[in-house]
């Protein structure tokens, strides 16, 4: 049993496209994260959400948006998808809040622009 | 403000041989440290993590973490490297306020030569 999983592995898309990646945790995590890693390898958070609730939310562009319908499921819809959207884009999970376990990372989703 | 520096951006190593990865953290407070590793197209493992107390950690595959407060490093070493080890390695360190944030370093590329 995969503890995080995400969906899709891969995705390419064209620019001005909308989609969405799917994150399911089973490890009875209260809070759940969505960072992105860029071509150098420099990962850097975008949201976090503790049971369904909105902790963080950095300085992403709007066309991001992170919705959780409920503890287990943080799923990430892009719209109006650019060129400088490509990146893996990691979810993870976390014990607590605060994130002093550590996260659990799925296996991220590669998401190439054209 | 907060950041992690991994001043090593690529290292190579013999098989057998030892290993020392750098990290350098800047911090207001007590930091709660992780090491992650990274094999490729994968997602990130937890390695090790460090709250309190002892300041040597032990950690997964024979990893293990030093904590230096007055060097405001957290280095991970490893007695006999394998070449299972090649992967990227991240330190990232919990951010100010309990919001369960990671700032993470750049990674550091371990190349292990046979």
């Amino acid at each position: 049993d995969t503890a995080v999983s995400q969906t899709p592995k891969y995705l390419v898309t064209q620019m001005g496209n909308d989609k969405s990646i799917k994150c399911e945790q089973n490890l009875g995590h209260d809070t759940m994260y969505w960072y992105k890693q860029d071509s150098k390898k420099f990962l850097k958070i975008m949201f976090s959400y503790n049971n369904k609730e909105l902790i963080i939310n950095e300085t992403v562009p709007n066309r991001f948006s992170p919705k959780s319908p409920d503890k287990a499921h943080l799923n990430l819809h892009i719209n109006s998808l650019e060129l400088g959207d490509s990146a893996v884009y990691f979810c993870a999970s976390s014990q607590d809040g605060q994130g002093h376990y550590g996260y659990t990372f799925g296996s991220g989703t590669r998401l190439t622009v054209v | 403000a907060q950041s992690v520096t991994q001043p090593d951006i690529h290292i190579t190593v013999s098989e057998g041989a030892s290993l020392e990865l750098r990290c350098n953290y800047s911090y207001g407070a007590t930091p709660y440290l992780f090491w992650y590793v990274q094999s490729p197209g994968q997602g990130l493992q937890l390695l090790l993590k460090y709250f309190s107390g002892d300041t040597l950690v032990q950690g997964i595959k024979g990893f293990e973490a030093e904590f230096k407060r007055s060097q405001s490093s957290f280095n991970l070493r490893k007695p006999s490297v394998h070449w299972s080890d090649a992967a990227e390695y991240f330190c990232a360190v919990g951010a100010l306020g309990n919001t369960g944030k990671l700032i993470f370093g750049q990674g550091t590329t371990l190349q292990v030569k046979p």
